[in-house]
């Protein structure tokens, strides 16, 4: 009963192919994000989505499109693969946004990280 | 661009001794989180200190904010090697929907 759940853990795959990076919540909330980790560590917010609406879109090329067909779920699909590409991606929720208001805890849950190597 | 820069960068502590680290930030926030994130494992959050908070505590840890100096701590008590791991700190800048998190430190607590 993984909170926050992605797939694949590993992608490895030839410049120029397209992939996708699946990511389930069951926990309910209305927010979710997609960060991308590199080789230095540094976590980069690219999307974040509320009640399956794009509400930040962090500069992130057009080849990335996340897709959010509900709540619990916001996919990423990558075209046309770059080498600069190959980083941990980490899914994550929370409910509501990160901290604003009324009961929301601000918390974001992580899932465990999809990590994409790009040859 | 990175919201929050933290230091020091990686720390080497014995287990049982306290670790602290600091974490630096540039516009104003409405909160400060910190979390901790283990070697090939997903972030984990730890702790959330709101901008009118100025300590906040969780079992051995230990959070202050500085918003007139734009910094946090994050203090960790009688260390074990089961924290080793890397801490970051997040903030919500220009967004509640936008949390930024700086560039880690990396904890390591030697048995």
């Amino acid at each position: 009963d993984t909170a926050v759940s992605q797939t694949p853990k590993y992608l490895v795959t030839q410049m120029g192919n397209d992939k996708s990076i699946k990511c389930e919540q069951n926990l309910g909330h209305d927010t979710m994000y997609w960060y991308k980790q590199d080789s230095k560590k540094f976590l980069k917010i690219m999307f974040s989505y509320n009640n399956k609406e794009l509400i930040i879109n962090e500069t992130v090329p057009n080849r990335f499109s996340p897709k959010s067909p509900d709540k619990a779920h916001l996919n990423l699909h990558i075209n046309s693969l770059e080498l600069g590409d190959s980083a941990v991606y980490f899914c994550a929720s929370s409910r509501g946004g990160a901290g604003r208001g009324g009961a929301n805890t601000g918390e974001l849950f992580f899932g465990e990280g999809s990590r994409l190597t790009v040859l | 661009s990175q919201q929050g820069e933290e230091d020091p960068q990686a720390l080497s502590i014995q287990e049982g001794e306290n670790a602290t680290m600091n974490c630096s930030y540039k516009t104003s926030i409405n909160n400060l989180q910190w979390y901790r994130q283990n070697s090939g494992r997903g972030l984990v959050h730890l702790i959330l200190i709101r901008s009118n908070e100025r300590e906040k505590h969780s079992g051995r840890l230990r959070v202050t904010l500085d918003t007139s100096k734009k910094s946090s701590s994050l203090l960790i008590t009688a260390s074990r090697a089961a924290d080793t791991a890397s801490y970051f700190c997040a903030t919500d800048r220009d967004s509640s929907y936008k949390l930024i998190f700086g560039s880690g430190t990396r904890l390591l607590v030697r048995p």
